[in-house]
């Protein structure tokens, strides 16, 4: 049973270039998380979504960054004209879908470790 | 709205000896607690949970964490370190109301031979 896959493991960039970082939950999740890890800090949350809904992005900046999660395919974290702070571990995670699941664990990808020149 | 803190953000032991990463947090509902731990370029894996039920959680790899309400901590322990214990330790948590973690700003345990 494949685990959370993410990629790219290593993304570079130049500011004020698109980032894409992708990530395929666990088979039968369908909730996913995205952190961001920032060097010598733990995760921070950034959204929480479900298939083709946003039910928490409290954690998002307001500007640049977007997430979705489609009815098929991947979801899909976009960071639009990055900027030097932006370079960090994204990690996403994926939890079980339904009712009564709620303390089920997330599981959590490799990360994508995004560097901006 | 929770928070998590972590007493040390370096740890190092001797091989063999007990392993004890503090965890303190605060809700304002009842918790749940998790420990991960993190390999050098890896991602995140569940080391032990507290959901409900039995306050002393037992997880892979030998660690144990207790779960003590009137002190808001959950501590992680091992009673002997491994060489392959050397990692990244973060302890999270997760209001049942919410599905986001909170997590430390982690602990790094070093094992001396």
């Amino acid at each position: 049973n494949a685990g959370v896959m993410q990629n790219p493991r290593h993304l570079v960039r130049r500011r004020g270039q698109e980032a894409r970082l992708r990530c395929s939950p666990m088979k039968g999740h369908s909730h996913v998380y995205w952190y961001r890890q920032l060097p010598e800090e733990g995760l921070k949350f950034m959204v929480y979504l479900q298939k083709e809904n946003i039910i928490d992005e409290s954690g998002m900046p307001k500007e640049r960054f977007s997430a979705e999660f489609p009815k098929e395919g991947p979801s899909i974290l976009r960071i639009q004209q990055v900027v030097r702070g932006d370079s960090a571990a994204y990690f996403c995670a994926s939890s079980p879908t339904g009712t009564g699941v709620r303390n089920q664990p997330q599981h959590f990808g490799d990360g994508t470790r995004l560097s901006i020149l | 709205a929770q928070s998590v803190t972590q007493l040390g953000s370096h740890v190092s032991v001797s091989e063999g000896a007990l392993v004890l990463l503090r965890c303190n947090y605060s809700s304002s509902v009842p918790p749940y607690l998790f420990w991960y731990v993190q390999y050098p370029n890896q991602g995140l894996q569940l080391l032990l949970k507290y959901t409900t039920g039995a306050t002393l959680v037992k997880g892979i790899n030998g660690f144990e964490a207790e779960f003590k309400k009137s002190e808001t901590s959950f501590h992680l322990t091992k009673p002997s370190a491994h060489m392959s214990d050397a990692a990244e330790y973060f302890c999270a948590v997760r209001n049942s109301g919410n599905e986001k973690l909170t997590f430390g700003t982690g602990t790094r345990l070093t094992i001396i031979p």
